[in-house]
């Protein structure tokens, strides 16, 4: 069965600390791997798409990564505006829709 | 609008009533997805539709729940004979193309007593 799992559910760091949030999946023929963010009473909003095993890409604190198992969402120097949900979605097989998993609840505190 | 907007935002009522949620979607996006998602999860796939058909509806749950979408822009979630597990909040989000990057509304959140 295909599957998207994030760790860890909860997350809090101070300012500056920085960590990784893991995605895990069990899909077969993955298409794309897909990095939101989403704000309380917010939509998912888009940061990252990846396509294959060694691709990274970047945006200001964060970095994505993926390999054939798993992707890793880095965050550099979190500030507390970097708090929010970050959700992990898979798009595979011949599937038109995405597969996300449980996010995990990012807090950076002051 | 700039963005995909869903109405209405909050909706409370009662077990067995019928609901309609609304999306319009960005301008000349012809994917439009409806997903559902439960406090504390991720979202869980509906329905999809590519122009104006339902391309892909296996993640409605059950025959109570119904979409359309007849001009191909705005979309309408039905909901009969609402339930109490019904309660969650609905998503709606739009794209160009089948890539994967979506644009999501804020949601419709439904409150079934």
């Amino acid at each position: 069965e295909d599957q998207v799992t994030q760790s860890p559910e909860a997350l809090r760091l101070q300012e500056g600390e920085s960590s990784s949030l893991n995605c895990s999946y069990t899909v077969s023929g993955l298409r794309g791997l897909f990095w939101y963010r989403q704000d309380p009473g917010k939509g998912p909003e888009f940061l990252f798409t990846l396509y294959s095993a060694g691709e990274e890409k970047e945006k200001e604190r964060l970095k994505a990564t993926l390999t054939k198992k798993e992707s890793f969402l880095h965050i550099t120097a979190p500030k507390p505006e970097d708090s929010a949900t970050y959700l992990c979605a898979c798009l595979f097989g011949s599937a038109r829709q995405l597969t996300f998993g449980s996010g995990t609840q990012l807090t950076v505190l002051p | 609008g700039a963005g995909v907007s869903q109405t209405p935002s909050n909706k409370v009522t009662e077990k067995g009533k019928y609901v309609e949620l609304r999306c319009d979607p960005i301008s000349g996006h012809t994917a439009l997805y409806w997903y559902r998602q439960s406090l504390g999860q991720g979202p869980e796939f509906l329905i999809y539709f590519q122009g104006t058909g339902a391309a892909d509806d296996s993640g409605l749950p059950n025959d109570r729940f119904f979409a359309v979408r007849p001009e191909g822009s705005v979309s309408t979630l039905k909901i009969q004979r609402t339930e109490r597990g019904d309660s969650a909040v609905y998503l709606c989000a739009s794209s160009e193309s089948n890539t994967g990057e979506l644009f999501f509304g804020e949601g419709s959140r439904l409150t079934v007593l």
